[in-house]
């Protein structure tokens, strides 16, 4: 099955710097790359997400890259903000009705103001 | 619309007795998930429906059984509860694959 890899485990930046977090996935039918925010004590929601056929994506400070040759995707944070802080979930999943995503372990994002 | 719902929010059980998760969700959508999260772990698997008849397994289905209702309702159950299974348990639903999933709000179980 699939195995996915997310790193950093935790991470601080000061506010206005970059983030980059990045996930390794294994299986190379995958494709379809989700990522999800999850704040404390809240319920995971997607904030961006990727598929095969393109090799960015973009939604204002908020960009996510894909290396399917590579086999890993990683999401980048442009200027952070204090409201950035937030447990940061990748995954990775076929492209099948059934569809199973398979999640990394998380990424603990801090913004120091 | 509420979106997905879940209840209870909190729950605490001693080893060996069951109960049931409920999930609700008013989206229409085809495909139900249930997740349990633990500390400093990604969400994991549990079972899932990708449509209303059918149930699958997920990465950790022992201890648990499940049944789709119908569309809109997907129960998780414990039937003899462990303290293993201290966790937060999330129910997920999405039109189909590969898209979106909504989460609900959580169900933080204690098992003592």
């Amino acid at each position: 099955g699939e195995n996915v890899e997310q790193h950093p485990s935790t991470l601080s930046v000061q506010e206005g710097d970059s983030a980059v977090i990045k996930c390794t996935y294994s299986d190379s039918a995958s494709n379809y790359f989700p990522w999800y925010k999850q704040e404390l004590g809240k319920r995971p929601q997607l904030i961006i997400d990727i598929r095969s056929n393109v090799g960015e994506k973009k939604d204002q400070r908020i960009a996510v890259t894909l290396n399917k040759t590579a086999k890993h995707f990683s999401l980048h944070i442009t200027e952070t903000q204090p409201e950035d802080s937030a447990v940061y979930f990748c995954a990775a999943e076929r492209n099948t009705n059934a569809g199973k995503s398979t999640f990394g372990d998380g990424t603990t994002l801090t913004v120091k103001p | 619309n509420a979106g997905v719902t879940q209840t209870p929010k909190f729950q605490v059980l001693k080893t060996g007795q069951s109960m049931t998760l409920q999930c609700a969700q008013d989206m229409n959508h085809n495909s139900m998930y249930w997740y349990r999260q633990d500390p400093g772990m990604g969400l994991r698997l549990i079972y899932y429906s990708a449509s209303e008849g059918t149930t699958d397994k997920g990465e950790v289905p022992n201890g648990y059984n499940v049944s789709r209702l119908n569309k809109r309702e997907f129960s998780l159950r414990l039937e003899s509860a462990a303290p293993s299974q201290t966790s937060v348990y999330f129910c997920a639903s999405r039109l189909q694959g590969p898209e979106t999933q909504y989460f609900g709000p959580g169900t933080r179980l204690l098992v003592l």
